[in-house]
C-alpha cells in the first residue's frame, strides 16, 4: 500500500512566521503535489513536482514555495504565513502524471 | 476556464436507501475522471474512469462516464452508515487534477 505521511496533524503559528510543512511517500512516485482544502472551494493545488528539484505553479501558488531535494519528500514553505493560508493542506503522490494520486492525512493549519 | 461541479452538495438518507452522486465537468483535454471518498482525513481513491459507457463496480459502489454529456455518476446501493463522508470527483486535463466542491453525504440508521 501507497503511504504518504505528513508531518503535523495540526498546526498553529502566528501572522509573519515561516512555516514548513514536510510530505514523504514511500512507493518511489515520481509525482508530488501540494494542495489546499477549503470549504465550498474544495481542492486547489498550489504547487506539483514531476522529478527532483522539478516543481511546476499549480492554480494558487502566490505566498507559496516548495522543495523537493529528495525523491520521496516534498516540502510547503509559507515564507510569512498570514490569516488567510488558515486551511487544511494535502499532500498527494502519483506514479505517472495521469494516475490516481494518494492523499496524505492532511495538516491543519491555523494562523492566528 | 477548467471547471468540475458536483451535484447535490448534500445528501442525508437512511441505511438501506440508494443514493446517486453527480459531477459534470468542463475541461480541455481531458485525460480522465476520478471518484476519490474524504471521511476525517486524507482522500481514499474509489474509481478511474477513461471511458464512456464503462460501468467500474466495487461491492455496492459503481460509476460510470458519458464523454458526450460530459458527466459522470456514482451510485451507492443499500447504504451503510460507514458511507457517510465527502465524496470528491475530479478530472485529470493534461497534467494535474481539477477538483469539485464534493458531496456530503450523511448516511443515519
Amino acid at each position: 500500500d501507497v503511504k504518504v505521511t505528513q508531518s503535523s496533524r495540526y498546526l498553529v503559528k502566528r501572522t509573519g512566521e515561516k512555516v514548513f510543512l514536510e510530505c514523504v511517500q514511500d512507493m518511489d512516485h515520481e509525482n508530488m503535489f501540494w494542495y489546499r482544502q477549503d470549504p465550498g472551494l474544495g481542492l486547489r493545488l498550489i504547487y506539483f513536482s514531476y522529478d527532483v528539484k522539478m516543481k511546476e505553479k499549480g492554480d494558487i501558488p502566490e505566498g507559496y514555495s516548495v522543495s523537493r531535494e529528495k525523491k520521496e519528500r516534498f516540502s510547503l514553505i509559507l515564507e510569512s504565513a498570514s490569516t488567510n493560508q488558515t486551511s487544511m493542506y494535502l499532500c498527494a503522490s502519483s506514479l505517472v502524471l495521469g494516475a490516481e494520486q494518494y492523499f496524505g492525512p492532511g495538516t491543519r493549519l491555523t494562523v492566528t | 476556464e477548467d471547471k468540475v461541479v458536483q451535484s447535490p452538495l448534500s445528501l442525508v438518507v437512511h441505511e438501506g436507501d440508494t443514493v446517486t452522486l453527480n459531477c459534470s465537468y468542463e475541461v480541455t483535454n481531458f485525460r480522465s475522471l476520478l471518484w476519490y471518498k474524504q471521511e476525517k482525513k486524507a482522500p481514499t481513491f474509489l474509481f478511474m474512469l477513461t471511458s464512456s459507457g464503462i460501468e467500474k463496480k466495487s461491492g455496492r459502489l459503481s460509476s460510470i462516464l458519458d464523454k458526450k454529456e460530459l458527466f459522470s455518476i456514482l451510485n451507492i446501493t443499500a447504504t451503510q452508515t460507514g458511507d457517510s463522508a465527502v465524496y470528491l470527483c475530479a478530472v485529470h486535463n493534461t497534467d494535474k487534477l481539477i477538483f469539485g466542491t464534493g458531496t456530503r453525504l450523511q448516511v443515519f440508521p
